[in-house]
């Protein structure tokens, strides 16, 4: 069973509104992470945070916003969705140290139309 | 900076077939390496890892090898199912600056036909 989830699963939002698309995760990591998967399957790393009040852009430019305020939550935010934003979101956490990798949710698909 | 080479796809096998998906990350410290599997709809899943040199990662009949003679870590399996059917990531562990993340492959679609 999954320690990390994302809600919702499928979402479809008109151009221009505003979107949150949660993580939550129960195992106490304190390292997270935010991915845009394109079609073509690459993986694209646009948020991470090391910690509470702590978070970073990734390797991808994203319009979108991240927060960090408690351990266990790591939601993203859109403040003006548009159709270039209809991707595949995948939230992740990991412990200190490489040996563990990260555990994946299972992803938010997101249309904007 | 890190990076992770991998087969490109797609790979599409019949049933019973052996798997190869090659992978070789840059050799940058001694990282620890994994692979991953994403099913049609789904997150990552961790398939398998190893942390040291010459370490066997092994899970469900696929197996990898960390070979640091040859910066390589390819997956295989002996006789692969419809089951299989996957996107598979290769991914390394960082280092230096990217010490906590972990840089994927860009993913390899396999295919297996009854």
């Amino acid at each position: 069973e999954a320690d990390i989830y994302q809600t919702p699963r499928y979402l479809v939002i008109g151009t221009g509104k505003k979107i949150t698309l949660e993580c939550s995760q129960t195992m106490g990591h304190d390292k997270m992470y935010w991915y845009q998967q394109d079609p073509g399957m690459e993986l694209h790393l646009i948020h991470y945070s090391y910690g509470v009040n702590s978070t970073e852009k990734g390797d991808l430019s994203s319009e979108s916003t991240v927060s960090r305020i408690r351990t266990e939550h790591f939601p993203l935010t859109l403040e003006s969705a548009r159709p270039s934003h209809t991707s595949q979101y995948l939230c992740a956490s990991s412990v200190y140290g490489g040996d563990y990798g990260y555990t994946f949710g299972s992803g938010t698909r997101l249309t904007v139309v | 900076g890190d990076s992770v080479t991998q087969m490109e796809g797609p790979v599409t096998l019949s049933e019973e077939a052996f798997l190869t998906i090659n992978c070789t990350y840059t050799a940058t410290g001694y990282p620890s390496l994994f692979w991953y599997v994403q099913y049609p709809g789904e997150g990552l899943q961790l398939l398998l890892k190893a942390t040291k040199a010459d370490d066997k990662g092994s899970n469900k009949g696929f197996e990898a090898t960390y070979r640091k003679e040859t910066t390589s870590f390819h997956l295989e399996k002996g006789s692969v199912q419809v089951s299989d059917s996957a996107v598979y990531f290769c991914a390394r562990w960082g280092s230096g600056g990217s010490n906590y993340k972990l840089t994927f492959g860009k993913g390899t679609l396999l295919t297996v036909n009854p």
